[in-house]
Formats: C-alpha cells, structure tokens, sequence
C-alpha cells in the first residue's frame, strides 16, 4: 500500500526566508504527487502536481525517486503564503483517489 | 469553473439516527466522486469512490452499510450515515473529478461537512 509522509506539523519561517515543506512517499510503482494547499475557512486545493513541472505562486516541487521525496520549496516566504500544505499521492493520476499525508501548517511571519 | 458545493455545511443530529450529506458538481459532470474523512487536526482519510451508475468502492475498514453512498446523477453523490454515534462525529469533505480530455484529470474539493452527532 502506498504511504505520504510529512514529517513537521508546524514550519514557522519569516517573511523573505526560503521555504521547504519536506514530503516523503513509498510506493512500489511510478505514482504521481501532488501537493494541495488549504487557507484558513478556504476548501482545499491543488496547488501543483509533479508531472506538470509549474511553478505556481513561486513554489516548485521536484519528484526525486531516488529519495522518494516531493519537497515543496519556495525561496521567499510571503505572509499570504501561510496556510496548511498536503501532500499526496496518486497511483494512475489525478483523477484517481489520493493518499494524503498528515499536513503541514506554514505560519510566515512578520 | 470546477465548483463542488456540499450541503449542509454543518449537521448536529442526535444518536441513532441518519444524516444525508450532499456533494454536487455546479458547473461541470462528475462520473467519479471521492468522499473522504477528516478528524481534528489530522489528514484526509478516503472513505470511498463513488462511480455514477455503480455500486460505491469502499476502503478497508469503512462499513458501507453504514456509510451509504449514492451516485445518481453526473453530478450529485450523496453519503448517508446511517444510525449515527458520537464516533462519527468529524469532517466529511467530497471531491469530484472533472476530466480533462486530453491534459491532466483534476479532482475539485467541496468545503466540507461537520457532522456532530449527539
């Protein structure tokens, strides 16, 4: 069975401080991830998905099958940024159920 | 476009009885909806896919005479939990899928439902 891990909770940086909310996954086959993203009171949403290669509000996400990791990095926080992070994973892509990991809370401060 | 709505937003009923959650594409056809489980201050947890026309797939421990789940139309799921307990209080949020057709298939989320049962 296929497995996300988001080892930190909570990842506090300041404003204009590189950003790297860590993602790890295990899974046998090719899977596809992806990274979600929810606001305070907003419903969640997809921020970006590996196989696209985007960079959306300045976050990038490289998929390392070596490490099996999918960082999500961003070099400079913005406050507007703050918000839970999900990463997830889905066998066959995005149409497909996804495997969430336990989510990380980016507070970005002044 | 791409908006899921769920209503209610938020459902207090008491123990014992059955609780109806709704999940409708307003602005696109859904033949594949996901409904998934979240506890305070915890991840997502699919509870099962819900095809139109077809019996819903359950995941591994989510008993589905319990967790009713009917896909009638392109674009409404319904999740009925039935004979609730307090142990079903939490968060239940769908998602539909839209298909693409030719670029990447991308699953939309509705803002949830809090059910807390009495």
């Amino acid at each position: 069975a296929q497995r996300v891990t988001q080892p930190e909770k909570l990842l506090s940086v300041f404003k204009g401080a590189p950003v790297e909310l860590k993602c790890n996954y295990s899974y046998s086959g090719s899977p596809e991830l992806f990274w979600y993203v929810q606001y305070s009171r907003q419903r969640l949403q997809l921020l970006l998905r590996h196989i696209s290669r985007e960079s959306i509000k300045g976050f990038t996400a490289d998929l390392n099958k070596g490490e099996t990791s999918f960082h999500l990095k961003k070099p400079f926080a913005q406050e507007e940024d703050s918000a839970m992070y999900y990463c997830a994973l889905s066998v066959g892509g995005g149409g497909n159920k996804l495997t969430f990991g336990t989510g990380t809370q980016l507070k970005v401060e002044l | 476009g791409a908006v899921v709505s769920q209503h209610p937003s938020w459902v207090i009923c008491k123990s014992g009885t059955s609780v109806k959650i709704e999940c409708r594409s307003l602005d696109f056809q859904a033949t594949t909806m996901f409904w998934y489980r979240q506890f305070p201050k915890q991840s997502l947890m699919l509870m099962a896919t819900s095809n139109e026309g077809s019996k819903a797939t359950y995941e591994q421990g989510v008993e589905k005479d319990k967790f009713l789940i009917n896909h009638a139309s392109l674009t409404l799921s319904t999740l009925t939990v039935t004979s609730a307990h307090p142990e079903d209080s939490s968060f239940y949020i769908c998602s539909a899928v839209r298909l693409a057709g030719g670029t990447y298939n991308e699953q939309f989320f509705g803002p949830g439902t809090r059910l807390t049962v009495l």
